[in-house]
């Protein structure tokens, strides 16, 4: 049963910076498959925020590209996320999700529970 | 940039069939998936590739895709089908969302 789970820090100051992992077992985080982050405003909709495949290769969200950076933690099986420069519209619930196997158009088959980040001083 | 658009509501009464529209241009080039969430929960994934259900996933639920709009069905609704519901798409290696759609049964 593959399970994914978030954590951080639940605050973080503005111009600061959000650090988030995705701890994944069941499933091997090189083994041939898409990672994502997306994240939702307190009463929002989705935002997608980026991926990274096994291998590396990676895609952001255009909008926040010049801000976020997503990587692999080989060794502990973990994803990460970094958002620099923060404000409070970066206040969201942030997730993590398995995406499905194929080369395009791949869905979201599993999701974290979600983490609560707030940005404010 | 693409645009996906939902309507923000919809409102179906216990055992009618619930449509939810996405419409996008020349939507139908591409694949459209979507989420159900409940309040407090994580998406769950429903649809993926137009039309195909997860395992697990209730029959009740259907999706089609044609021109501009693609469509979420849900047959015999009932009130565990309450949840806001997502589609999402494709462009250029990046993923749009739709902004979501209320459903509520009453």
């Amino acid at each position: 049963q593959v399970q994914l789970q978030e954590s951080g820090p639940g605050l973080v100051k503005p111009s600061g910076t959000l650090s988030l992992t995705c701890a994944v077992s069941g499933d091997s985080i090189t083994r041939g498959r898409w990672w994502t982050w997306v994240r939702q405003p307190p009463g929002k909709g989705l935002q997608w925020i980026g991926e990274m495949s096994h291998s590396g290769t990676t895609n952001y969200n255009p909008s926040l590209e010049s801000r976020v950076v997503i990587s692999v933690d080989k060794s502990t099986n973990q994803l990460s996320l970094k958002l620099i420069s923060v404000t409070a519209a970066d206040t969201a619930v942030y997730y993590c999700a398995r995406e499905t196997t194929g080369t395009t158009e791949r869905a979201f088959d599993i999701w974290g529970r979600g983490t609560l980040v707030t940005v404010s001083s | 940039s693409y645009d996906l658009t939902q309507p923000p509501s919809v409102s179906v009464s216990p055992g009618q069939t619930a449509s939810i529209t996405c419409s996008g241009q020349a939507l139908d080039d591409k694949y459209v998936i979507w989420y159900q969430q409940k309040p407090g929960q994580s998406p769950v994934l429903v649809i993926y590739q137009d039309r195909h259900r997860p395992s697990g996933i209730s029959e009740r639920i259907s999706g089609s895709n044609s021109g501009n709009t693609a469509t979420l069905t849900i047959s015999g609704t009932q009130t565990m089908d309450e949840a806001d519901y997502y589609c999402q798409a494709w462009d250029d290696r990046t993923v749009v969302f739709g902004g979501g759609t209320k459903l509520t049964v009453l």
